[in-house]
Order: structure tokens, then sequence, then C-alpha cells
């Protein structure tokens, strides 16, 4: 099995701050990596794929980069909804998600 | 528009059997490279997979669950079952399903989940 290391656990940040999550799989997984991004609540919403294609509809400040076993998702300027959780995926075998991302307010 | 929702019990007690199903429209599981999985977050935990169901009728199962899971797709191709036999209290949880189309196999479309709580 492929496991996903996502760190920070939590974040802290504030409106306008540029933060970056980051993702470790156990090998590589060439770049089937995607993010999600999960409201309170509600189900998850895929932003990134492929280490770095936006999803249609996702705003410009969410980046993502890296190949192999390590990955990044970008925010280049947090906006009040962007306060949420964000999770890691790999789909390179089966599908694994890392253990989530709570990015709230400083 | 593309849509997906989850149905099923809300409470199943410890050893039972957990039917769930998925209605879905805006899109076809016939379709080539069209796939449906289900998609488990426990209470406060993180997201963890657990099937998928092809376009071409293969299954694949999350190693964990294999033996306790069944997923099938009914004659319409507009729902799937899945079924969970043997259930436990940890398997309490919000179930999601959601779309997938190879060869992104990304899940881009999600339904809003069913809450299902094993417990006697």
């Amino acid at each position: 099995d492929i496991q996903m290391t996502q760190s920070p656990s939590t974040l802290s940040a504030s409106v306008g701050d540029r933060v970056t999550i980051t993702c470790r799989a156990s090998q590589s997984i060439s770049n089937k990596l995607a993010w999600y991004q999960q409201k309170p609540g509600k189900a998850p919403r895929l932003l990134i794929y492929k280490a770095s294609t936006v999803e249609r509809g996702v705003p410009s400040r969410f980046r993502g980069s890296g190949s192999g076993t390590e990955f990044t998702l970008t925010i280049t300027s947090l906006q009040p909804d962007d306060f949420v959780t964000y999770y890691c995926q790999q789909y390179n075998s089966f599908w694994t998600f890392g253990q989530g991302t709570k990015v709230d307010i400083k | 528009q593309i849509t997906l929702r989850e149905s099923g019990p809300t409470l199943v007690q410890p050893t039972q059997t957990l039917t769930l199903t998925c209605s879905f429209s805006g899109f076809t599981l016939g379709t080539t490279g069209v796939t449906v999985g289900w998609i488990r977050q426990s209470p406060g935990k993180a997201l963890e997979w657990i099937a998928l169901l092809r376009w071409d009728d293969d299954k694949q199962y999350s190693p964990s669950l294999k033996s306790r899971l069944t997923f099938s797709k009914d004659t319409s191709q507009s729902q799937v079952v899945l079924t969970m036999t043997n259930v436990d209290p940890l398997d309490t949880g919000t179930y999601y399903c959601a779309r997938a189309v190879i060869p992104a196999s990304t899940f881009d479309f999600w339904g809003p989940g069913t809450l299902v709580t094993v417990s006697s």
C-alpha cells in the first residue's frame, strides 16, 4: 500500500498569507497526485490533479507542484473561504488520501 | 449537470449488512472511462477510499475491506449499490460516492454523503 503523509497537520495563518502544504508518498507515484478542499459538513472538492493541473473553476491562487514522492499545495494569498481542511490523494495504485491539513485563522 | 446522491440506513446494528445506493445523473456509467467510487470518512478523521466500479464492470476494492464488500450496478446504468457485510462500530462514518474518469482517475464530482452509524 502507498502511504501519504501530509504536513503540517494544522497551519495557522492570516488572510493574505502565502501558505504551503506538503504531501509525501511512501513510494514514487510519478505525478498521480490530487489535492482536495473540504469544508465542514461538505463533500471534498477537487482542486488540483496530475500534481499541478488546476481543476476548472478553481481560483488561480491554488497551485500544485512536485513529482515522484514529494508534492506541495500552495495558496498564494489566503482568502476567508480558504480556512478549511485540505487533503492530498495518490491514484498511482488504488487511491490513498493523506491525513489532512487544517488551515485555521491565526 | 452532473449530480450524485447517496442513500441508505442511518443506523445499522453490529454484524449486520450495510447496503448503500448511489444514484447519479448527467453521465453514463457505461461510457468508456467512467467510474464510480465510494469513499468514507469516520467522524473527525481522514478520507478512506473503499471501492470503485468501472464502466466495463470491473471492480476494485480496498485490500483491507475486500472480503466484506460487493459493488454492483443496476441495469439502468444510473445507480450503483455497495454492500458491506459484518459491520462494526469502526465502520461508522459518512459515506460518499464520487465519479472519476480515466485516465485522470481523480474524483471530480461527489455526492453530499450519507452518515451511517453502527451501534446496537
